[in-house]
């Protein structure tokens, strides 16, 4: 049972580039989140999805889009990285309104 | 948006020694959820709460959700070096929406 994957665990990008940030569950959980984690500020809710095919904005949606493909999948899309996306974001599952996270991506833009 | 203030910002205690920590918030919730993050890694949640009064143990952890629903504090006794890390309430209406403390980082001298 491995709770939520996330892919890549580090990436770098060049200003401009775009790449996609991969989660999975097997939880057989309903809901799944994007957070992005900056030093100081704790978690800041980016995206999430409270069932298959559906996706709601968080309190930093931005420059972010978002795919739930299926129960288990939820990916993360930078189309246009830039050096203030620079954080480590963090994918998680719910059940009965207690989250489960990922390790981690971190990913720097220069 | 909702946000959540903790404190302390840090803390160093001695091992051995008992550990208070508190959230508050200006909105209520409905959930309040207590998380240990060590380095590296995502979080991992530790207790949650989900009634007003509440109090609830997990081995040397205990928290409550406060009478207002707008606090919550958490008491960690008997600390040891493996409690090092940083712990983030997080307060939630409903499973939708999340929020995060920006975390008390906690260290123990041995």
């Amino acid at each position: 049972n491995a709770g939520v994957t996330q892919t890549p665990k580090f990436q770098v990008l060049k200003t401009g580039q775009s790449m996609t940030l991969q989660c999975a569950q097997d939880m057989n959980h309903n809901s799944m989140y994007w957070y992005r984690q900056d030093p100081g500020m704790g978690l800041r809710l980016i995206y999430y999805s409270a069932s298959e095919g559906t996706t709601d904005k968080g309190e930093v949606p931005n420059g972010y889009n978002v795919s739930r493909l299926n129960k288990r999948e939820f990916s993360l899309r930078l189309e246009s990285a830039a050096p203030s996306q620079t954080s480590v974001y963090f994918c998680a599952s719910s059940v009965n309104y207690e989250q489960y996270f990922g390790p981690g991506t971190r990913l720097t833009v220069t | 948006g909702q946000q959540l203030n903790q404190s302390p910002q840090s803390m160093f205690i001695q091992e051995g020694e008992d550990v208070s920590m508190n959230c508050t918030s200006s909105s209520i919730f409905n959930t309040w959820l207590w998380y240990k993050q060590d380095p590296g890694e995502g979080p991992v949640l530790l207790i949650a709460l989900y009634k007003a009064g509440e109090l609830t143990s997990n081995g040397r952890l205990t928290a409550q959700f406060g009478i207002t629903r707008k606090d919550s504090f958490l008491n960690i006794s008997a600390s040891i070096p493996s409690d090092v890390g940083i712990y983030f309430c997080a307060g939630d209406n409903y499973g939708q929406n999340f929020v995060f403390g920006p975390g008390t980082r906690l260290s123990v001298l041995p």
